[in-house]
């Protein structure tokens, strides 16, 4: 059984430029929520998906979209970048919608 | 909407010794989870232990253990015999949603 992966781990952007980040789930998982963690702080909630469609959003900016794939990866993507968007964005993934999440490792990304 | 509070940023413990990592949440709701996360130097999240609310006795997994007092919503993680690879951040996280607090950083002393 295959654990939660991310891609990148490090991730260089300039302001005003997108991003993909990308998430596998858990072998089994069907939801898949993403957040974004601040410097010294609790992650922040953007947004889970439920068998590919969006089953709820935290108080994040439209600029944030994701996508949920039939094999439950997804894609966390981020446009006009600012700087304050510089965090470690943690993926995890769940059997459902209210159950235990499995995180991944993360990705740090930086916007210069 | 349901909020969690870690009231310590930071905590230490002696190795060996016993330290209490406070949390308390805010819900009106009567079925729900709660959780403490760990997360090292290398980022991922590592799940500690959980609690159902509905289950009175509280929980344990080895050294780990809560005091879980549903009418005060307080969520408290106690670790014995502390060891040097228990230094992280610990979040405590509320469900549904998933709803951490800011974290408390435990160091521990050799």
């Amino acid at each position: 059984e295959t654990g939660v992966t991310q891609s990148p781990t490090h991730l260089i952007k300039t302001r005003g430029q997108q991003v993909t980040l990308r998430c596998s789930s858990q072998s089994g998982h069907n939801t898949v929520s993403w957040y974004q963690q601040a410097l010294g702080q609790g992650p922040q909630f953007i947004f889970q998906y439920y068998r590919e469609e969006e089953n709820g959003r935290g108080n994040f900016p439209p600029r944030f979209s994701g996508l949920q794939f039939p094999n439950y990866s997804s894609e966390l993507n981020v446009n006009a970048l600012e700087l304050d968007d510089s965090a470690l964005y943690l993926c995890a993934s769940s059997l459902g919608p209210n159950t235990e999440a499995f995180f991944g490792q993360g990705t740090r990304l930086t916007v210069v | 909407a349901q909020t969690v509070t870690q009231s310590q940023p930071e905590m230490s413990v002696q190795e060996a010794e016993t330290v209490t990592l406070s949390c308390t949440y805010d819900t009106s709701e009567s079925d729900y989870y709660l959780f403490w996360y760990k997360q090292p130097p290398s980022r991922q999240m590592i799940l500690v232990i959980r609690q159902e609310a509905y289950k009175q006795q509280n929980a344990t997994e080895n050294r780990f253990s809560v005091n879980f007092q549903k009418a005060a919503k307080s969520f408290s993680l106690k670790i014995s015999d502390s060891q040097l690879g228990d230094a992280a951040m610990y979040f405590c996280a509320y469900l549904p949603p998933l709803v951490f607090g800011k974290g408390t950083r435990l160091s521990v002393i050799a």
